[in-house]
């Protein structure tokens, strides 16, 4: 059983350009998460989705950022019109159910040129 | 606002010494606590988690952590460490038991360097 694969593990990006990251969750697991690293600090909750739902998108910044799970397919973290302060590590975790134990990726490493 | 707050950003420990990482958080409620090792390249691997019982909670890699409620602390420690615990470590609070990563509030890590 794979773990949670994140893709593409590096991403660069020019100022102005759409960047698209993607999550694949473990097999079985309907609920996936995203967080954000910036440099020197913990990882902040951005959003958490199930399958063709938003949950709880109270991390996300209100503007260029959107996410989505669809009913096939990886979840997707959409930016748009990068700016250099959207350069941080993006983790994605997934889990079978609400209150149970997630598993993240190894991240994607945005950097905005 | 639940908050947590990793006082060490470094620390440095001979191979073989025993180690503590200190974790401090707020939380309103019944805290859960997890802490999450990060090695380098690599995703978040959940170490541990408390939410109830027994005070004192085994993880995996020979690591444990105590809850301090009176300190709002959440230590975690391991008696001997190996250069392979060379990793950032995180100290998390969350509202779920289970360890689901909805609204998990991390602290900012603690780089953990092994001397040979």
């Amino acid at each position: 059983n794979a773990g949670v694969m994140q893709n593409p593990r590096h991403l660069v990006r020019r100022r102005g350009q759409e960047a698209r990251l993607r999550c694949s969750p473990m097999k079985g697991h309907s609920h996936v998460y995203w967080y954000r690293q910036l440099p020197e600090e913990g990882l902040k909750f951005m959003v958490y989705l199930q399958k063709e739902n938003i949950i709880d998108e109270s991390g996300m910044p209100k503007e260029r950022f959107s996410a989505e799970f669809p009913k096939e397919g990886p979840s997707i973290l959409r930016i748009q019109q990068v700016v250099r302060g959207d350069s941080a590590a993006y983790f994605c975790a997934s889990s079978p159910g609400r209150n149970t134990e997630a598993f993240f990726g190894q991240g994607t490493r945005l950097t905005v040129v | 606002a639940q908050s947590v707050t990793q006082p060490d950003i470094h620390i440095t420990v001979s191979e073989g010494a025993s180690l503590e990482l200190r974790c401090n958080y707020s939380y309103g409620a019944t805290p859960y606590l997890f802490w999450y090792v990060q090695s380098p390249g690599q995703g978040l691997q959940l170490l541990l988690k408390y939410f109830s019982g027994d005070t004192l909670v085994q993880g995996i890699k020979g690591f444990e952590a105590e809850f301090k409620r009176s300190q709002s602390s959440f230590n975690l420690r391991k008696p001997s460490v190996h250069w392979s615990d060379a990793a950032e470590y995180f100290c998390a609070v969350g509202a779920s038991s289970g360890g689901g990563a909805d609204g998990l509030t991390f602290g900012k890590g603690t780089h953990l360097i092994i001397q040979p």
